[in-house]
C-alpha cells in the first residue's frame, strides 16, 4: 500500500491545455517534494512546500500544499510540449523519511 | 549547484557476479538514500544512512548491502546479481535537519542495471 497516492496515473494533452495533477494521504508530512523525471535520467526538484496551505508558483506550475499538509496538488496552465515527463510527489514523514507517490506520467502533443 | 554523481549510467552484469554501484555528493550532505525504481512499483528505499559508517535498513534490503565510509560518498553492493534485480538505481542526498525544519532530497542521474 502506498502511503501517497497520486492521481492520475497518465494523462495525455494537447499543448496548451491546463491540466491538474493530485497527490494525497491519510497522514500529515512536515514537508512535501514535487519532482519531474525525464526518461533515462534522476528525479529534478521543482519545488518543496512546507506549511499547510501554502501556494507556491513556478512559471506556470503552481503547486498547493492541503491545509492539513496531507495533501498537494500541482497544477500546469497552458502545458508546452517541454512539460512532458514523470511527476512524483514525495512526502517527508517523521523527518529524513520520505514517501513517494507512484508517480504521473505527463504526454504533451504538440 | 547541487551535484549528486553515480559511477555509472548503464551497466550489464551476469547472475552471480558481485556488483558495486557508486554514488558522491558535494554538498556537504549528512544523509544519502539509495532506491530503485521499476515501472508500475515507483521508487522504493533500499538503505539509507545518515551518517558515516551509520546506516539503516529501507523498504527491500534484501539481496543488498551498503557502505559509508566517508561522508560524501554512499556504496550499494549486490553481493549476487540476480535477475530480478535489473532496474533503475537512484542515489539521492539530503541534510539532516530536525524539528522546526525541512529536508529536500537531491537525486543522481540514475544506474541503469541490467543483470543477464
Amino acid at each position: 500500500t502506498q502511503l501517497l497516492e497520486q492521481s492520475p496515473q497518465f494523462l495525455s494533452i494537447q499543448e496548451g491545455e491546463n491540466l491538474t495533477v493530485y497527490c494525497n494521504s491519510s497522514s500529515v508530512f512536515s514537508s512535501l517534494q514535487w519532482y519531474r523525471q525525464e526518461p533515462g535520467e534522476g528525479p529534478v526538484l521543482l519545488v518543496t512546500v512546507v506549511t499547510g496551505g501554502e501556494v507556491k508558483k513556478l512559471k506556470r506550475l503552481t503547486f498547493q500544499f492541503g491545509d492539513a499538509r496531507k495533501d498537494s496538488s500541482l497544477h500546469i496552465t497552458a502545458a508546452q510540449t517541454g512539460d512532458t515527463g514523470l511527476y512524483l510527489c514525495a512526502g517527508e514523514h517523521n523527518f529524513n523519511k520520505f514517501y513517494f507517490g507512484s508517480g504521473t506520467k505527463l504526454n504533451v502533443k504538440p | 549547484d547541487v551535484k549528486v554523481t553515480q559511477s555509472s549510467r548503464y551497466l550489464v552484469k551476469r547472475t552471480g557476479e558481485k556488483v558495486f554501484l557508486e554514488c558522491v555528493q558535494d554538498m556537504d550532505h549528512e544523509n544519502m538514500f539509495w532506491y530503485r525504481q521499476d515501472p508500475g512499483l515507483g521508487l522504493r528505499l533500499i538503505y539509507f544512512s545518515y551518517d558515516v559508517k551509520m546506516k539503516e535498513k529501507g523498504d527491500i534490503p534484501e539481496g543488498y548491502s551498503v557502505s559509508r565510509e566517508k561522508k560524501e560518498r554512499f556504496s550499494l553492493i549486490l553481493e549476487s546479481a540476480s535477475t530480478n534485480q535489473t532496474s533503475m538505481y537512484l542515489c539521492a542526498s539530503s541534510h539532516h535537519y530536525g524539528r522546526g525544519s525541512y529536508n529536500e532530497q537531491f537525486f543522481g542521474p540514475g544506474t541503469r542495471l541490467t543483470v543477464l
